[in-house]
């Protein structure tokens, strides 16, 4: 069974950079690319990007300035890196598998992280 | 970008009858859309992908159909878990990949 879980801080002030990390269990993060997809309270779901694990990347190109998304193949993790953050960045952030062998829908999702931005 | 337009955007049904969502494209996603499903306080969950694939784990009371720009879940007999949040999602023409903004389908 796999199993996502995101960690990281739940408060990052205003022009910092939010750092969140996702740990994968029950099987290698090798060989599937991984997403990270945030949730603004009470809104619905934005997709931010992928990591391969090969280490290639794709944004979503309303983010793609401000993200960086990178993979620790030894550690079983990777990561989300968001700079200069507002209060609009204020989400549950979650992290996913991509499902299909070639189409890029979701089939593991983590339980999902708060981040709120305030000073 | 694809913009994904989904209706109603809350739906009242009462249980043991029919749920019928709809999804639609701003542009073609071919049958590369996905549904979710999503519980309060809880991660969304794969539901269907290739537009009506059933992914594990659900009944077959649930069915997707639909290709192009227009998409529909169905719910046959609603039970009083299948209340919740559904979103679409397409896969064929991306960055970005898009979602709904959901239907909050709740009971009656």
């Amino acid at each position: 069974q796999v199993q996502l879980q995101e960690s990281g801080p739940g408060l990052v002030k205003p022009s910092e950079t939010l750092s969140l990390t996702c740990t994968v269990s029950g099987d290698s993060i090798s060989n599937y690319y991984w997403s990270w997809i945030r949730q603004p309270p009470g809104k619905g779901l934005e997709w931010i990007g992928y990591v391969y694990y090969s280490g290639s990347t794709k944004y979503n190109p309303s983010l793609k300035s401000r993200v960086t998304i990178s993979v620790d193949t030894s550690k079983n993790q990777f990561s989300l890196q968001l700079s200069s953050v507002t209060a609009a960045d204020t989400a549950v952030y979650y992290c996913a598998r991509r499902g299909g062998s070639y189409y890029f829908y979701f089939d593991y999702w983590g339980r999902g992280t708060l981040v709120t931005v305030s000073s | 970008e694809i913009v994904m337009t989904q209706s109603p955007a809350t739906l009242s049904v009462s249980p043991g009858e029919r749920a019928t969502l709809s999804c639609r494209a701003s542009q073609s996603v071919s049958s590369n859309l996905a549904w979710y499903q999503q519980k309060p306080g809880q991660a969304p969950r794969l539901l269907i992908y290739g537009a009506s694939t059933r992914a594990t784990g659900f009944p077959a009371r649930f069915s997707g159909s639909g290709s192009g720009t227009e998409f529909t879940l169905t719910i046959s007999s609603l039970q009083s878990e299948d209340f919740a949040v559904y979103y679409c999602q397409q896969y064929n023409n991306w960055p970005p990949l898009t979602f709904g903004q959901g239907t909050r389908l709740e009971i009656k």
